[in-house]
């Protein structure tokens, strides 16, 4: 089955700990991206990747990192999670950024 | 600046009416659109699309009409049913260079479909 996998689905952290969320795709999609999705703000991408090793700022890059050192996988880094990066997070992936992007079920993230 | 705008946070119809789901752009450069449905706890599903070759694309009960003069487009369901109710995000592209080829997302609508 095509999907987007995240994990985790939900995760509770302490300011200044440093998390992992994962992203992985299973249809040779070139192009991966995270978004964050908060109240009255709508999706804003957070980073994107057009292929493996190239990786690039969206709109709210602050405090984030992304890797894509295979295809398949772009992890999402928060070296140091800050209570305004609760919110839930999705990551995407397509054939091309433009294109019709296939979504994960999400990571709900809250930093206390 | 928003590039992509939904100006309606939220819409209510009743069960069997057409619902209209509204959506503008400012970038003249956007020249592809898409439609994505979003339930609680999951993620965004992608629902229909539009090139700006055409003014109209039709799925089912779900059709999206482009005006590329005003710069809007608008997704119509007809007729409505309660599994409809979700939040729609508009998103528009531009299949050539400049922009990255990212999709650019409106914040959404939240539509109520009452039995």
């Amino acid at each position: 089955e095509a999907q987007v996998t995240q994990n985790p689905r939900y995760l509770i952290t302490v300011t200044g700990k440093k998390l992992t969320v994962t992203c992985s795709q299973n249809m040779n999609h070139e192009y991966m991206s995270w978004y964050r999705q908060d109240p009255g703000l709508g999706l804003r991408q957070i980073y994107y990747s057009m292929n493996v090793e190239v990786t690039d700022k969206g709109d709210v890059p602050e405090g984030y990192k992304v890797s894509r050192k295979e295809k398949r996988n772009f992890p999402l880094i928060l070296e140091s999670p800050s209570p305004n990066q609760t919110s839930l997070y999705f990551c995407a992936s397509s054939f091309w950024g433009g294109g019709e992007q296939y979504f994960g079920p999400g990571t709900r993230l809250t930093v206390t | 600046d928003q590039q992509v705008k939904q100006n309606s946070p939220s819409l209510s119809v009743q069960e069997g009416r057409i619902s209209i789901l509204n959506c503008d752009y400012t970038n003249s450069m956007f020249d592809y659109f898409l439609w994505y449905k979003k339930y609680p706890a999951e993620g965004p599903t992608f629902l229909i699309s539009i090139s700006s070759i055409k003014d109209k694309n039709e799925d089912g009960r779900f059709t999206v009409f482009l005006n590329k003069s005003a710069k809007h487009l608008s997704l119509h369901i007809v007729p409505s049913q309660p599994g409809d109710s979700a939040v729609y995000f508009c998103a528009a592209s531009a299949l050539g260079g400049g922009s990255q080829g990212n999709l650019i997302f409106g914040k959404g609508t939240k539509l109520s479909v009452k039995p």
